[in-house]
């Protein structure tokens, strides 16, 4: 039973390019979350998504990034135009049910460096 | 609102001796607390959860929470600790109020346990 993959591992982006990072949930689960953790600190939460739904995006920066879970692949964190303040590890969580019981389970990271 | 405060960055203890990670929250209904452990350049681990009924939680390699309703906290303890317990620890929280998605979680403590 494969975990919640993340693709890619590591990426770079020159600032005014755009970076994807991708989120396949564990197999079974809906749900998806998004977290930001800058260095030295802790993990921020930024999205909440459900297939096709955003059900929560009150931790999003409000311009330049976007997030979806289409009904079928990956879900996908969109950074347009990104700028050094971007350079981050993004963590996907996924969970199998909405609620606040249930553990959130967390892929490797995707680490991005802006130059 | 909610919130998690870990009021150590550091906790240094030598294999064998018992550890103490601390965590205090804040929240407007009732707690969902949450204990992860992140290594260097890994995803989170989840280690363990209250959620209700007894105190005493027991997670994953050797370690238990309390949660204490009156001091509002949740201390992360093992009886006896390994070298490789060394990592980083993070404690969150959801209130039963807020969206079911939305985590918060402290900044961190780093525990190093030498031989």
């Amino acid at each position: 039973n494969a975990g919640v993959m993340q693709n890619p591992r590591h990426l770079v982006r020159r600032r005014g390019q755009e970076a994807r990072l991708r989120c396949s949930p564990m197999k079974g689960h809906s749900h998806v979350y998004w977290y930001r953790q800058l260095p030295e600190e802790g993990l921020k939460f930024m999205v909440y998504l459900q297939k096709e739904n955003i059900i929560d995006e009150s931790g999003m920066p409000k311009e330049r990034f976007s997030a979806e879970f289409p009904k079928e692949g990956p879900s996908i964190l969109r950074i347009q135009q990104v700028v050094r303040g971007d350079s981050a590890a993004y963590f996907c969580a996924s969970s199998s049910v909405a609620s606040s019981t249930d553990t959130q389970y967390f892929g490797p990271g995707t680490r991005l460096t802006v130059l | 609102a909610q919130s998690v405060a870990q009021p150590e960055d550091q906790v240094n203890v030598a294999e064998g001796n018992p550890l103490t990670v601390k965590c205090t929250y804040s929240v407007s209904g009732n707690p969902y607390l949450f204990w992860y452990v992140q290594y260097p350049n890994r995803g989170l681990q989840f280690l363990l959860k209250y959620i209700t009924g007894d105190n005493l939680v027991k997670g994953s390699y050797g370690f238990e929470a309390e949660f204490n309703k009156s001091q509002t906290s949740f201390h992360l303890k093992k009886p006896s600790a390994l070298v490789s317990d060394s990592a980083l620890y993070f404690c969150a929280v959801r209130d039963t109020r807020a969206n079911a998605g939305k985590s918060t979680f402290g900044d961190g403590t780093t525990l190093t346990v030498k031989p």
